[in-house]
């Protein structure tokens, strides 16, 4: 069955700490998967996909994630979190070449304290 | 500029009193979705378009319709609302281009 597992349901870190935020998947087709990012009362913004190529992936704000075939992972990353990186963060899977249905993880909630 | 617009932003109706969520977008899409999220479990597909008059049933359908007559709109509707419909939707779009989903801005149903 195809899922996304976002282990880690909620996070809190310290302002300037490095954070990385969990995410497995079960797919059969070759997957693009993607990381969304939620602010309270905001809808859902688009970090950064992969869809092939270098595994390593840069996106907006700072962000990155790899691809790690082997473990069916896709873990986002930053090296110095900053207070406006509170919000709720989503990984999602799709298939190649039909992007149309996405799978979400159940998302991560991140707290930065000061 | 493009994005996808919903209305109403917030809505808290009684149980079976009809109503429709309506969606846009401007950017030409054809493949529209709707999706609901609720807390502990993500986004689920209720319903998507691949074009105008196709629609097909997403992962959780029950209780709703939509309708794709013309390829900008895609309104969510509820025909019979039930307090466990109350939730977050979200509209989406797709780009086939960069095959890339821009969501709109969500709204937030209550069903009492």
């Amino acid at each position: 069955a195809q899922s996304v597992t976002q282990p880690d349901i909620h996070i809190t870190v310290s302002e300037g700490a490095s954070l990385e935020l969990r995410c497995n998947y079960s797919y059969g087709a070759t997957p693009y998967l993607f990381w969304y990012v939620q602010s309270p009362g905001q809808g859902l913004q688009l970090l950064l996909k992969y869809f092939s190529g270098d595994t390593l992936v840069q996106g907006i704000k700072g962000f990155e994630a790899e691809f790690k075939r082997s473990q069916s992972s896709f873990n986002l990353r930053k090296p110095s979190v900053h207070w406006s990186d509170a919000a709720e963060y989503f990984c999602a899977v799709g298939a190649l070449g039909s992007t149309d249905k996405l799978i979400f993880g159940t998302g991560t909630r991140l707290q930065v304290f000061p | 500029e493009a994005q996808v617009t919903q209305n109403p932003r917030y809505l808290i109706t009684v149980t079976g009193k009809k109503l429709t969520v309506t969606c846009s977008q401007n950017m030409n899409h054809e493949y529209m979705s709707w999706y609901r999220q609720d807390p502990g479990l993500g986004l689920r597909q209720i319903y998507y378009s691949m074009n105008v008059e196709v629609t097909d049933k997403g992962d959780v359908p029950e209780g709703y319709k939509v309708s794709r007559k013309e390829k900008r709109n895609f309104p969510l509707i509820l025909e019979s609302p039930s307090p466990n419909q109350t939730s977050l939707y979200f509209c989406a779009s797709l780009s086939s281009g960069d095959n890339e989903q821009y969501f709109g801005p969500g709204t937030r149903l209550t069903v009492t």
